[in-house]
C-alpha cells in the first residue's frame, strides 16, 4: 500500500485560509470515514486536530475543519495564526487493522 | 490524564536489534488499540503496526513483516516494539500512540494520545 498523497508545502498570511489535500484510493480514504489529521510542531509529538473526517477533539479551535470528497480528504484552517505554522499529516484507516499516513505538509504562515 | 511514556534514546549498529517500550499511565490499557509509528529525519509519519492488548491481536505493515514484533504486557501496562536487522534507513524517531476509542468497534479510529518519541540511531 502506498502512502497517501499530500502537497509538500502550503502557505498563507495571517487571517487567511489554507486547505491541505490528502489523496488516497477507494480502498482507504474513499472506503472509510476514518480520516484523521495531526499537527506537529518541530521536535514535538503529533497532535490530533481532526478525526472521523470532520470532527474536532475538545480544545481544538473551530478554525480547523475537515471534509472529504471521493478519495480525497481536506483540512482547512481559517483565520490563520502564527501558531498554526507546523507540519500536518493525514491518516486513513485501510481495513483489517491497517493504517496509511500521508507524507506530511509543511504549513508556513507568511 | 492518560499518558504514554517511552524509553530513552538508543544507538545501535547495523544488523543489530532494538526494543522500545511504551508505558501507559493513569488510564485504561487493555481495551484500546495501540500503534507504533516512525518518522525518519525530515520525513512523514509511517505506520509500523499495532496491537489490541486485551486480545493480543497484532497487525503489521507489510513493509515491516518479519522484522518487527509488537507485544503488550497487561500486568505492567507496557507495549514493546522490537525491530531487528537494523540498517541506517531505520534511523528515526519512534512513537507509540493510543486510539481514542476502545477496540469494541473492530477497527482503528484516530489517535489522541502519543508518547514523547524515542530516537533510534543506527550507525
Amino acid at each position: 500500500q502506498s502512502a497517501l498523497t499530500q502537497p509538500r508545502s502550503v502557505s498563507g498570511s495571517p487571517g487567511q485560509s489554507v486547505t491541505i489535500s490528502c489523496t488516497g484510493t477507494s480502498s482507504d480514504v474513499g472506503a472509510y470515514n476514518y480520516v484523521s489529521w495531526y499537527q506537529q510542531h518541530p521536535g514535538k509529538a503529533p497532535k490530533l486536530v481532526i478525526y472521523d473526517v470532520t470532527k474536532r477533539p475538545s480544545g481544538v479551535p473551530d478554525r480547523f475543519s475537515g471534509s472529504k470528497s471521493g478519495n480525497t480528504a481536506s483540512l482547512t484552517i481559517s483565520g490563520l495564526q502564527a501558531e498554526d505554522e507546523a507540519d500536518y499529516h493525514c491518516c486513513s484507516y485501510a481495513g483489517s487493522y491497517n493504517l496509511l499516513f500521508g507524507g506530511g505538509t509543511k504549513l508556513t504562515v507568511l | 490524564q492518560v499518558q504514554l511514556v517511552q524509553s530513552g534514546a538508543e544507538v545501535r549498529k547495523p544488523g543489530s536489534s532494538v526494543k522500545v517500550s511504551c508505558k501507559t499511565s493513569r488510564g485504561s490499557f487493555s481495551r484500546f488499540p495501540l500503534i507504533w509509528v516512525r518518522q525518519a529525519p525530515g520525513q512523514g509519519l509511517e505506520w509500523m503496526g499495532g496491537i489490541i492488548p486485551i486480545f493480543g491481536a497484532v497487525n503489521y505493515a507489510q513493509k515491516f513483516q518479519g522484522r518487527v514484533t509488537i507485544t503488550a504486557d497487561e500486568s505492567t501496562t507496557t507495549s514493546y516494539m522490537d525491530l531487528r536487522s537494523l540498517r541506517s534507513e531505520d534511523t528515526a524517531v519512534y512513537y507509540c500512540a493510543r486510539d481514542r476509542r476502545p477496540s469494541d468497534y473492530g477497527d482503528y479510529e484516530a489517535f489522541d494520545i502519543w508518547g514523547q518519541g524515542t530516537m533510534v540511531t543506527v550507525s
